[in-house]
């Protein structure tokens, strides 16, 4: 079985606040995922890696930087937290078929 | 990218009564994962299914590709069977898109 790690599990910030979610798959998976999830818009993809140093952008980047410094961390930087960010945050990674998910992030910014 | 819709938004069961929730999309997709999502937000992988048809326990899973849809039957609902399902999609090696889910209701 897949295993996705996510932390912390809940976090709470301040607006203009500096926040780093953390990932990490023990399954020597090429591709990774960060995702927020919003009542009404389902999972929506933030940024993905394909390795240790690849950095793609998502469908909604704006207001966040990520990093994958090797081939079992990705981490998502909210470096001005503001209210909208205020999420659920999924990270997964993925062979060639399915995806395997962590079990989230809950972010409130103030 | 991928249109993904699922239908219905949401559903309300008896309980030991029969759902039947559909993912359809609007390109190609040679990858398509079912989730459930509990309550709480966990997600959990119920099939990967990009064609043809699965089974497990309650639960059946058919996607017919040239189609483009895909379907999950959940038989004889449970009460714990309450929560969001999901399903996405990929083509080749690009990116899974999501529909916006459906939310299913089972009272006792």
């Amino acid at each position: 079985e897949a295993a996705v790690t996510q932390s912390p599990r809940n976090k709470v910030t301040v607006t203009g606040g500096n926040v780093t979610l953390s990932c990490r798959q023990t399954n020597s998976h090429n591709y990774m995922y960060w995702y927020r999830q919003d009542t009404g818009h389902g999972l929506r993809l933030i940024h993905y890696s394909y390795g240790a140093g690849n950095l793609q952008i998502g469908d909604v980047p704006d207001g966040y930087k990520a990093t994958r410094t090797t081939q079992e961390d990705f981490f998502l930087l909210l470096e001005l937290a503001s209210p909208s960010q205020t999420s659920l945050y999924f990270c997964a990674s993925s062979d060639a078929n399915e995806q395997y998910f962590g079990p989230g992030t809950r972010l409130t910014v103030l | 990218g991928q249109q993904v819709q699922q239908s219905p938004a949401s559903l309300v069961l008896q309980e030991g009564e029969n759902a039947e929730l559909q993912c359809n999309f609007s390109s190609t997709a040679t990858r398509l994962q079912w989730f459930y999502q509990h309550p709480g937000g966990r997600l959990v992988s119920l099939f990967y299914n990009p064609s043809g048809t699965k089974h497990t326990g309650r639960l059946t899973s058919t996607t017919v590709t040239n189609e483009r849809r895909s379907s999950l039957h959940i038989s004889s609902s449970q009460t714990t069977d309450s929560g969001t399902y999901f399903c996405a999609i990929a083509t080749g090696y690009q990116n899974f898109y999501f529909g916006k889910g459906t939310s299913l209701t089972v009272i006792p």
